[in-house]
């Protein structure tokens, strides 16, 4: 399976709203609701943001969101923070039995 | 505190074998299916193999089917990793990770926990 699609990059200032998509096809985002977004920072281990779409993990910002429309996943952050730059990931069930992430998006506070 | 540590990289030979393991505390291992996967240098997060929680049911991704072992001991809390026939291609550092629920359907899709992750280079 081929790689899901994200911006390679996105930027936006302190206090703004910023949304990542993650673009795949029928057989993998738009055929399962079991989309999930990772925050990475150099380094680092990937930090689980959103899961099953929309789910938000104990402990993450109610300022990260997910959503989907068609077979495009969406990451909306808003409020934007400096602590927010990072790299970020979204991965989705493809069938099979197979999972598969899209190429990340680095996200610049400017 | 829940916890995932991977050990086990290192540097082999093309062709070569290793073994990674990780070993879970904090919680009930068995519960819960896991994770590998490892991310190349410079390069985006690649999913490679998930287990059941039982160790009944693994899957493989096709960059590794055939080459790569999951399993796990539920006795000893350990999931392991055995790779073998490796190639340049396989340079990466290497996560257990697991899901946030217990098992349901599709909640092996999502890694919540992480381990610091294992370095590995094949390099001749």
């Amino acid at each position: 399976q081929s790689a899901l699609t994200q911006p390679a990059s996105v930027s936006g200032s302190p206090g703004q709203s910023i949304t990542i998509s993650c673009a795949g096809t029928r057989s993998d985002v738009g055929g399962y609701n079991l989309v999930s977004w990772y925050q990475q920072y150099p380094g680092k281990a990937p930090k689980l943001m959103i899961y099953e779409v929309t789910k938000r993990p104990s402990g993450v910002s109610n300022r990260f969101s997910g959503s989907m429309s068609g077979n495009t996943a969406s990451l909306t952050i808003s409020g934007l923070q400096a602590e927010d730059e990072a790299d970020y990931y979204c991965s989705s069930y493809a069938g099979s039995n197979t999972l598969i992430f899209g190429g990340g998006t680095k996200l610049t506070v400017l | 505190e829940v916890q995932l540590v991977e050990s086990g990289g290192g540097l082999a030979q093309p062709g070569g074998s290793l073994r990674l393991s990780c070993a879970a505390s904090g919680f009930t291992f068995s519960s819960y299916e896991m994770n590998w996967v490892r991310q190349a240098p410079g390069k985006g997060l690649e999913w490679i193999s998930h287990i059941s929680g039982s160790g009944g049911r693994t899957y493989y991704a096709d960059s590794v089917e055939g080459r790569f072992t999951i399993s796990r001991d539920n006795a000893k809390n350990s999931l392991y990793l055995q790779m073998n026939s490796l190639r340049a291609e396989d340079t990466a550092v290497y996560y257990c990770a697991r899901p946030p629920g217990t098992e349901y359907y599709g909640s092996w899709c999502a890694s919540h926990i992480w381990g610091q992750g294992t370095k590995v280079t094949v390099s001749s």
